[in-house]
């Protein structure tokens, strides 16, 4: 069955640019969206973003002017970069394969902690 | 703030029935998901579109929809299903996602 695992430093400074990969596994990435959401200690879910593998992508607008997300077909992998960070971008990120008819986040990587701090 | 709004908390009795709810405008258009998480774990999606479960999810979580609110129901409720609950459709503009702030559950 498909399975997602996010990737990426753990530990990112103020100001630099967060960069987390998610790879696909037991299954194609075509034909499908992929979404970024977070969650910081103890709150609720916070939606990022979503790409299609034709590169199309939307973005939550809270986050636009920051977020970045890309996707390679060929290792079966898209990507979340999210610039100038502050200590508000810590939390548990998670990639995610959007049902985009039904809005449904079918299949979750397991999450990883980034931690903003210097 | 989130465009979908849920109670934070809700508390039900062991084998009772449970509604969580979840209010929002696009919810007049559009089906919401429900996702339960339990701590430490990523999301699982329980409930999608008009009343439909992923292959695993118990017959005993149901979902449905009215005016602008959308509810999950617990029919009969086990220890197991304490967790948070998350709703999550389109926002008003149908374009973008938007989730709903949560719902924690205890069961007594």
């Amino acid at each position: 069955q498909v399975q997602l695992q996010e990737s990426g430093p753990g530990l990112v400074k103020p100001s630099e640019t967060l960069s987390l990969t998610c790879t696909v596994s037991g299954g194609s990435i075509s034909s499908y969206y992929w979404s970024w959401i977070r969650q910081p200690a103890g709150k609720g879910l916070e939606w990022i973003g979503r790409i299609y593998t034709s590169g199309s992508t939307n973005y939550n607008p809270s986050l636009k002017s920051r977020v970045t997300m890309s996707v390679d077909t060929s290792k079966n992998q898209f990507s979340l970069k999210l610039s100038s960070v502050t200590a508000a971008d810590t939390a548990v990120y998670y990639c995610a394969r959007l049902i985009v008819v039904d809005e449904a986040f079918d299949i979750w990587g397991q999450g990883t902690m980034v931690t903003v701090s210097s | 703030s989130s465009e979908l709004t849920q109670d934070p908390a809700v508390s039900v009795a062991l084998g009772q029935t449970v509604r969580i709810t979840c209010q929002g405008d696009s919810l007049r258009s559009y089906y919401a998901s429900w996702y339960q998480q339990k701590p430490g774990q990523a999301p699982v999606l329980v409930i999608y579109g008009k009343n439909n479960r992923p292959s695993g999810i118990p017959d005993r979580f149901s979902g449905s929809s009215s005016g602008n609110t959308a509810s999950l129901t617990i029919t009969g409720a086990q220890a197991e299903d304490e967790a948070d609950y998350y709703c999550n459709s389109r926002d008003s503009s149908g374009n973008l996602v938007v989730f709903g702030g949560g719902t924690k559950l205890t069961v007594l």
